[in-house]
């Protein structure tokens, strides 16, 4: 079945850029939407945003002007950059396959595939 | 964006007690509302989907139900392994949005 691993540095200095990239085995990238969300140290989940297979992206507002998730088919993976970073970014990192299925407006999505997450900090 | 609220935020129970967690959105979703459990150092598991389809492989004791803006994540006899956070997420809109989540404790 389809399996999802994250991967990229486990600490990031402030300001920098944060480079995240989740590998998908098992199937194929194409024909998904492909999402990143995150979880703060006993926090909640908050949705980074997503990208098609063909690369139309959408991103969270809160986070739109430092995010850049980008696809490579070739490889099946994709990945999540995060500009600017400070301590508030530091949480487990998700990525997750969205799976649609038909319904009366549009498709509904949900997230069945999920990586097991990988911990960023952020910290000089 | 579209606001999700959760109550109550954690609650106690016994095993094969009846569970019912809501979920409001800000603005009406038809049924595009999803549920997830988070168990500690997890990942999230997509439960229903479509605010009362039950994803594959889920146990029936699960059950889903409301639309437009008011939403239940029902859990008929609670069972040991059902002690964790649950999440409702609106898929309506892509800027998708989570409510802070619901802990189910062991009372």
């Amino acid at each position: 079945q389809v399996q999802l691993q994250e991967s990229g540095p486990g600490l990031v200095k402030p300001s920098e850029t944060l480079s995240l990239t989740c590998t998908v085995s098992g199937g194929s990238i194409s024909s998904y939407y492909w999402s990143w969300i995150r979880q703060p140290p006993g926090k909640g989940l908050e949705w980074i945003g997503n990208i098609y297979y063909s690369g139309s992206t959408n991103y969270n507002p809160s986070l739109k002007s430092r995010v850049t998730i980008s696809v490579d088919t070739s490889k099946n993976q994709f990945s999540l950059k995060l500009s600017s970073v400070t301590a508030a970014d530091t949480a487990v990192y998700y990525c997750a396959r969205e799976t649609p299925a038909a319904g009366t407006l549009h498709y509904y999505y949900g997230m069945d595939v999920w990586g097991q997450g990988t911990t960023v900090t952020v910290s000089s | 964006d579209i606001q999700m609220t959760q109550s109550p935020s954690s609650l106690s129970a016994s095993v094969g007690d009846r569970v019912t967690i809501t979920c409001r959105a800000s603005q009406s979703i038809s049924s595009y509302l999803n549920w997830y459990q988070q168990k500690p150092g997890n990942a999230p598991k997509l439960l229903i989907y479509a605010a009362s389809s039950l994803q594959g492989g889920v146990p029936s004791r699960f059950s889903g139900s409301g639309s437009g803006t008011d939403f239940t994540l029902t859990i008929s006899s609670l069972q040991p392994e059902d002690f964790a956070t649950y999440y409702c997420q609106q898929s309506y809109s892509m800027s998708w949005t989570f409510g802070q989540g619901t802990k189910v404790e062991i009372k």
